[in-house]
Formats: structure tokens, C-alpha cells, sequence
């Protein structure tokens, strides 16, 4: 059975620093690309960064660029999102999504991580 | 960067119709087009890819159609666990991926 495990979120301070992590197991992690997606509250979902399988193809949204850094640790089957300097824009649930092979649609999602960003 | 639209935001329906949904993108996309259900408090679903593929276990009084710029979801015979926000995402020009801001299906 294909999960995928989110950690990481919880309340900061604006102008902190997160590491979100996210633990796959039932699949060759190793072949597939990952991604982020967050979803501000009562909001819609939003694009954040893409890695592929070897890590060769890293990209963010334009808006993110330079304070989100994604990566992976295949021997770990994890990949993680740092976050720096967050404001209270970044207040959402992060999910970690697999994207479907010979397409790019998310097959499956974790149940997400809560990120909030408070004084 | 693609824009999706959805329409409406807000469909009401009562169980045992029949609900379509719609969603344009800004350009064309060819198929390269998914839908996802979420219910609240719980992470999307993949219930269509490939604008008309149903994702594994997805009942078939889902389907999708379309391709170009103009795509829609039906759902027939509507039952209860069927309401809930529903998203079109586009993955033929990314980055970004872009996502549709949601139609939400109520009940009437």
C-alpha cells in the first residue's frame, strides 16, 4: 500500500525557519517524481515545488523562489520542503503528492502537514 | 502561466441527479488535465487523469471529457459521499502546475 507521511508543521514565528519531511513507503520511491502542494486555509490547492527522481530537476513557484528549498533522500525514501523566512502568507496544510507515472497527475497524497505563522 | 477557471463555484444538486462540472483553461492543454475530489479536513483524491482516464478504484458514474481548452466532470446518480470541493489541475505546460480555485457540490 502506497503512503506517504507527512511531518514537520507546526506554529511559527514569522521570520522562522521549518523543515517538512515526508516519509513514502509502499512503492519504488527512487523512480518517481515528487511534489509539494499547500492549501491555505479555506483556500484552493497551490502548486509549490517539484523534484524528480534523481534530483537533477528541482522547480518552484515563481512567488516561492528563494526562500523554499525541496529535496530528497532516496536511500530514505523521504523528500523534504525547508521554508525560511516564513510569513503569515505561508500559514497552510502542506501536502506531499506522487505524481502518476507518464503523467504528472498527483495519484496519491499524504494526509498533510499544518504549517502556521504566528507571533 | 496556465490559468484554470471553474465554473460554477457553487453547484447544488439533489442526490440521484446528475452533476457536470466545468473547468477552462487559458490555453490549450490538449488532455493533459486531472480532477480531484476532497472532502473536508482530508487530502485530494485523484479521480480522472488524462481529462477522461478514471484514476484505480473510481466508481464509473464519474467521467470526464474534453480537451483543448473546455473540460468537464459528470457525475451521475449523485450519493451522498459525492459532495464535497471539486479541482481540475493542469499538467501539460510546467512549471507551474496551476489548479482550478474549486467548484464545491452541495446538496440541495
Amino acid at each position: 500500500e502506497v503512503q506517504l507521511v507527512e511531518s514537520g508543521g507546526g506554529l511559527v514565528k514569522p521570520g522562522g525557519s521549518l523543515r517538512l519531511a515526508c516519509a513514502a513507503s509502499g512503492f519504488n520511491f527512487n523512480t518517481f517524481s515528487m511534489n509539494w502542494v499547500r492549501q491555505a486555509p479555506g483556500k484552493g490547492l497551490e502548486w509549490v515545488s517539484s523534484i524528480n527522481s534523481r534530483s537533477s530537476y528541482i522547480f518552484y513557484a515563481e512567488s516561492l523562489k528563494g526562500r523554499f528549498i525541496i529535496s530528497r533522500d532516496n536511500a530514505k525514501n523521504s523528500v523534504f520542503l525547508q521554508i525560511n523566512n516564513l510569513t503569515a502568507e505561508d500559514t497552510a496544510v502542506y501536502y506531499c503528492v506522487r505524481m502518476k507515472p507518464t503523467t504528472n497527475a498527483g495519484d496519491y497524497w499524504g494526509q498533510g502537514t499544518l504549517v502556521i505563522v504566528s507571533s | 502561466e496556465i490559468v484554470m477557471t471553474q465554473s460554477p463555484a457553487t453547484l447544488s444538486v439533489s442526490p440521484g441527479e446528475s452533476a457536470t462540472l466545468s473547468c477552462r483553461a487559458s490555453q490549450s492543454i490538449r488532455s493533459n488535465l486531472a480532477w480531484y475530489q476532497q472532502k473536508p479536513g482530508q487530502a485530494p483524491r485523484l479521480l480522472i487523469y488524462g481529462a477522461s482516464t478514471r484514476a484505480t478504484g473510481i466508481p464509473d458514474r464519474f467521467s470526464g471529457s474534453g480537451s483543448g481548452t473546455d473540460f468537464s466532470l459528470t457525475i451521475s446518480s449523485l450519493q451522498s459521499e459525492d459532495f464535497a470541493v471539486y479541482y481540475c489541475h493542469q499538467y501539460n505546460d510546467w512549471p507551474p502546475y496551476s489548479f482550478g480555485q474549486g467548484t464545491t457540490l452541495e446538496i440541495k
